[in-house]
């Protein structure tokens, strides 16, 4: 079963430092890359989100940074709020196979 | 608020029983997924339906079923429940049939059941 793997567990970061999660995938048939960012009660919501024939996609303070070779790809969280603080999951699938593999979750606490 | 509605938002049952939770997507949406949240087995894909089809099957139970209707709603049937299906489950939708950065997947809040 191919899995997506998630580090770290929990993060703590303070207000303006940058966060950083890493994800390594283990079947080279994904092809869809996207990070989700979920609050207590409140479903996943789409971060941003990345094909693997870019190296890198920056959206406001979020970054994802791809690495084909290594099969790993990371979330770059830059000048960390208060607000950003959630949990954050990385996630993998194939076109037309949408058995979408979550990453087990980072629970990311900014503190002020 | 994703506009995808999921209810009931929580739900207490006992063993052995079977539930139905019900998901109506965001307007124009065609496709709807149903997830399991659990502490032990994380984010997992269940089941999807495209404009009423089955269109992929994840790690769904045998005593699990889904359904979509003609009006795009969509219904997860649990059964012979056992105390380890206690978990979030959410309703997902999006507009085509494949998640890409073209189609991107909104999440409803979930429904909790618990299982006693």
């Amino acid at each position: 079963q191919q899995q997506v793997k998630q580090s770290p567990q929990s993060l703590i970061v303070q207000k303006g430092g940058i966060s950083i999660i890493n994800c390594a995938y283990e079947n080279t048939a994904f092809d869809y890359f996207p990070w989700y960012q979920q609050f207590p009660g409140k479903g996943p919501a789409l971060l941003i989100a990345i094909r693997p024939d870019v190296s890198e996609k920056k959206e406001g303070r979020f970054t994802i940074s791809f690495n084909k070779s290594a099969k790993q790809f990371s979330l770059h969280i830059m000048d960390s709020q208060p607000g950003d603080s959630a949990t954050y999951f990385c996630a993998a699938t194939m076109y037309n196979n949408n058995d979408m593999r979550f990453g087990a979750g980072t629970r990311l606490t900014v503190k002020p | 608020d994703s506009g995808v509605t999921q209810t009931p938002k929580h739900l207490i049952t006992a063993t052995g029983q079977r539930v139905t939770l019900r998901c109506s997507p965001r307007s124009g949406d065609l496709s709807v997924y149903w997830y399991q949240q659990s502490l032990d087995q994380g984010l997992q894909f269940l089941i999807q339906y495209y404009n009423g089809e089955e269109r992929a099957k994840g790690n769904i139970l045998e005593r699990f079923s889904a359904q979509q209707f003609p009006d795009l709603h969509s219904e997860l049937n649990l059964s012979s429940l056992e105390l380890g299906d206690s978990a979030l489950y959410f309703c997902a939708s999006s507009v085509f049939s494949s998640p890409d950065l073209e189609n991107t997947i909104y999440f409803g809040e979930g429904s909790w059941l618990t299982v006693v």
